[in-house]
């Protein structure tokens, strides 16, 4: 089973729709956890740490559920700029960032 | 927010030859660098961590004779493709991070080996 899983996509979604992005994780000892943007040919940034409780900012929404080792990113009024990958990362054992391989996500006019 | 610096940021080698790719930190002491590699349409995967002044540990299945890693400095970190393969060919990305930040990464480089 891989470490930190993630439904690929793609996501093709028009301009001001709201998608929801799911993610698991293996590990049940994972302590902190992370939403990145990757575009195309370039590296990762972050969009967003997930807290416990739950943060948003603007237009994004990060959940996080411990019990069932499940992390959601919410996108509401989506705009076409949101158009990339969104990876899943779970910090693990040695400070490493352990990566899912993404949900491609399309926004269409 | 704090810079990473890699490069080349594209490189182009001959089979057989040897790459080195390198991966700074510009306004800040990273003491963690790490090297992933991502094939089209694939995750990060993680090939090494490295810590300043001491041997990079390398994950499982990534051969350490072939992707020498060397972590001079707390600025400096490098990557050196030996022998470089068609199959070695990938993006290549270095992140850097303190024990307080999250990780910032490099443009990345991506390598074709002919």
């Amino acid at each position: 089973r891989k470490e930190v899983e993630q439904d690929p996509g793609p996501f093709n979604v028009p301009e001001g729709a709201t998608v929801a992005f799911n993610c698991t994780y293996s590990n049940s000892a994972s302590q902190s956890f992370f939403w990145y943007r990757q575009d195309c040919r370039k590296e990762p940034k972050l969009l967003m740490s997930v807290y416990s409780s739950g943060n948003e900012d603007g237009r994004f929404t990060a959940q996080l559920n411990r019990a069932s080792q499940y992390i959601s990113l919410l996108i509401r009024d989506s705009k076409l700029s949101d158009s990339a990958t969104y990876l899943c990362v779970v910090l693990g054992g040695y400070n490493k960032l352990i990566f899912g391989a993404g949900t491609r996500l399309a926004v269409h006019p | 927010g704090a810079v990473v610096s890699q490069h080349p940021s594209r490189v182009i080698c001959k089979s057989g030859t040897s790459v080195k790719i390198e991966c700074r930190s510009l306004d800040f002491q990273a003491t963690t660098m790490f090297w992933y590699r991502q094939f089209p349409k694939q995750s990060l995967m993680l090939m090494a961590t490295s810590n300043e002044g001491s041997k990079a540990t390398y994950e499982q299945g990534v051969e350490k004779d072939k992707f020498l890693i060397n972590h001079a400095s707390l600025t400096l970190s490098t990557l050196t493709v030996t022998s470089a393969h068609p199959e070695d060919s990938s993006f290549y990305i270095c992140s850097a991070r303190t024990r307080e930040t999250e990780a910032f990464f490099g443009q990345g480089t991506r390598l074709t080996v002919v």
